[in-house]
């Protein structure tokens, strides 16, 4: 059964560009939740979607936003790129999205902004 | 404001030892769950405790949730250098809250050869 992919792995961008990241979950699976890890702060909640609506949105500013396909596939988009965005961006997916139930996640995509 | 907590933030221990990792809150949580990621890698879900006082075990791992529900430990016999990793834990935010999962700020291991 194949996981969570993530595109791309790696990304270099400067301040002020925007980005697109992307997330296919695992077959079957509805709900697919982004995360941005840091040293400083850690994993951090940053939106849910189920069947193409978000669902949650952690505290992140309105430069990150996100949407979802029908095949339940999601793009996560990071807008006026700032230094502090620098972080790996992890996807995890899961079949209804219920808070007890196991998130598989992907290896992330690691972004650095010069 | 739910947090979790984790302790030791770092700990290099030699192939063998035991070792035991913490996670606390002030918060009661209906489950908590504990993770292990490898450089490079995402999370992967090692267990999911729910009701308070209860032990698991996954081979040499030993997973218990504490009676109030604010608190787990993750117990390792017999370190192997596979174990070296991030441990996380995690549980579900309150409706409150703007997250839906917190995460703790992890413990890194090291299990030296």
């Amino acid at each position: 059964k194949a996981g969570v992919t993530q595109t791309p792995r790696y990304l270099i961008k400067t301040r002020g560009q925007q980005v697109t990241l992307s997330c296919s979950p695992i077959s079957g699976h509805r709900s697919v939740s982004w995360y941005q890890q840091t040293p400083g702060q850690g994993l951090q909640f940053l939106f849910e979607y189920f069947s193409e609506t978000q669902r949650n949105k952690g505290n992140f500013p309105g430069r990150f936003s996100g949407r979802q396909f029908s095949n339940s596939r999601s793009e996560m988009n990071v807008s006026t790129l700032e230094l502090g965005d620098s972080a790996l961006y992890l996807c995890a997916s899961s079949r209804t999205g219920a808070s007890n139930q196991p998130q598989h996640f992907g290896d992330g995509t690691r972004l650095s902004i010069l | 404001t739910q947090l979790l907590e984790q302790s030791p933030q770092f700990l290099s221990i030699q192939e063998g030892e035991n070792l035991t990792v913490y996670c606390n809150s002030s918060s009661v949580f209906s489950s908590l769950q504990w993770y292990r990621q490898e450089p490079g890698e995402g999370p992967v879900l090692l267990v999911t405790v729910v009701t308070g006082g209860e032990v698991k075990k996954l081979k040499r791992l030993t997973f218990q949730f504490g009676d109030a529900r604010k608190d787990s430990s993750l117990h390792i016999t017999a370190a192997q250098p596979g174990d070296t990793g991030l441990y996380l834990c995690a549980g579900p935010a309150s409706k409150t809250s703007y997250d839906k999962v917190i995460f703790g700020p992890g413990t890194s291991l090291s299990v030296i050869p």
